[in-house]
This record gives structure tokens, sequence and C-alpha cells, in this order.
């Protein structure tokens, strides 16, 4: 059965500080996607990125980089020069290709960043 | 602006009553989502919809109920079966249930307690 584990249930740091969120997954199909979410106080859950497994490449979106590894089953992201905005709670979602559009989440990463 | 709406954003629940949550969107999407959240941690399946009049149970489908007449709404109903509704509840659609690398997009969420 699938899985997504994210060991850090909250992470606090001082703005500026580059600060990485963990992301391990459990999956026995060959293709699968792997997703990012943000949800701020508000409650809405925010699309950040999606991955799919035939591709390694990192990825990097302004402060955002991701960084994807099929050998250690890692998808992490690393937020540089924190910035209070950033504070939030980030989801490690998964699909499967044989489970369509159904997503597992991790439990979820508390990132608070102080001024 | 094309999205998910949610509503109430704050719904209570006295003991032994039926409540109906509302989510309504204007994506033109096939496939909706309810999905529970308790603090601390990830988001749980309760029942989707790949298309009209058709839907699934999720992970935690005892106690709530679902209907889809339109392609737009798919409300959920939280019976008095569910012993402990208190919990922020969300609604995600994507375009088609089938596409495992379709990200969901999602609502602003109803926080539900009980009185």
């Amino acid at each position: 059965a699938q899985k997504v584990t994210q060991a850090q249930t909250e992470i606090s740091v001082v703005e500026k500080e580059d600060v990485t969120l963990d992301c391990v997954y459990e999956t026995r199909d060959t293709t699968y996607y792997l997703f990012w979410y943000k949800q701020p106080p508000s409650g809405e859950l925010v699309f950040l990125i999606r991955r799919n497994s035939f591709d390694e490449q990192n990825e990097i979106s302004g402060r955002y980089s991701w960084n994807f590894q099929k050998s250690t089953s890692s998808f992490n992201f690393t937020i540089t020069a924190s910035q209070v905005v950033d504070s939030a709670v980030y989801f490690c979602a998964l699909s499967e290709e044989t489970s369509g559009s159904r997503l597992t989440f991790g439990e979820g990463t508390q990132l608070t960043v102080n001024p | 602006d094309g999205g998910i709406t949610q509503s109430p954003k704050y719904l209570f629940r006295k003991e032994g009553q039926n409540v109906t949550l509302s989510c309504e969107q204007n994506l033109n999407h096939d496939a909706m989502y309810w999905y529970r959240q308790d603090p601390g941690q990830g988001l749980r399946l309760i029942y989707y919809s790949q298309i009209v009049n058709d839907f699934q149970k999720g992970d935690i489908a005892e106690g709530y109920s679902v209907s889809r007449e339109k392609k737009e709404s798919f409300p959920l109903t939280v019976t008095s079966a569910q012993k402990n509704p208190t919990a922020f509840y969300l609604c995600a659609s994507s375009v088609t249930q089938g596409w495992a690398n379709q990200p969901q997009h999602f609502g602003d969420g109803t926080r539900l307690s009980i009185l």
C-alpha cells in the first residue's frame, strides 16, 4: 500500500534562514506522481508542484526548490531565505497511476518563520 | 474567477442532528473529493466522485453521505452516526479522477464543531 511520511511535525526558523522539509514515500507502482501543497492559516490547500516518477530533475522556482531521489524514495522541499509569509503547514502527497488522482497525504509539517 | 466554494465557513451541530456541507466548483472538473483534517494530521479521504450520479467511499466513509446530482456540486452530509464529527472538512476537484498526474484544487474548508 502507498504511504507518505513527513517526519518533521514542526519546524521553527528565523527569517532569511534556509529550511528543508522532508518527504519519504512508499509505493509499488512504477508510475506515480508526487505533489507538494501549502496550507496557510486560512485553510485552503495551495498546489505548489507535481513531479512524475520518471523525471528526477531537480526543480527551482524562485526561493523554492525540490529534490526528487528515487534511490531513497524522497521528495524534499527547500525554501531559501525564508520569509514570514512562508509560515504554513506543508503537505507532501502521492498519487499512483493505478489509483487515478486519489491522493495519499503525509501528516504535514508546520513551518513557522519568525521575524 | 474559477474555483471551489465551500459553505458555511463555520458550522455547529447538535447531538443527533444531521448537517450538510456545501461544495460548488466552476472549474468544469469531472472529479470531486471530500477530506477530513484533524489537528496535527494529514487529510483523510471520505468520499469521491468521478462523474455525475456516481461516487465511491474513501478511507473513512462511515457516518457520512454524499450526492452528485450536478457536475458543479458535491454536498457532504455528516449524519448523527458520525460520533466524532468535530474536524476541518475540505472539498477538492480535479479534471478527471482517472488521471493520476492531475493536481487537486481545494476550497477554503468548513470547520464543524459539536455544541
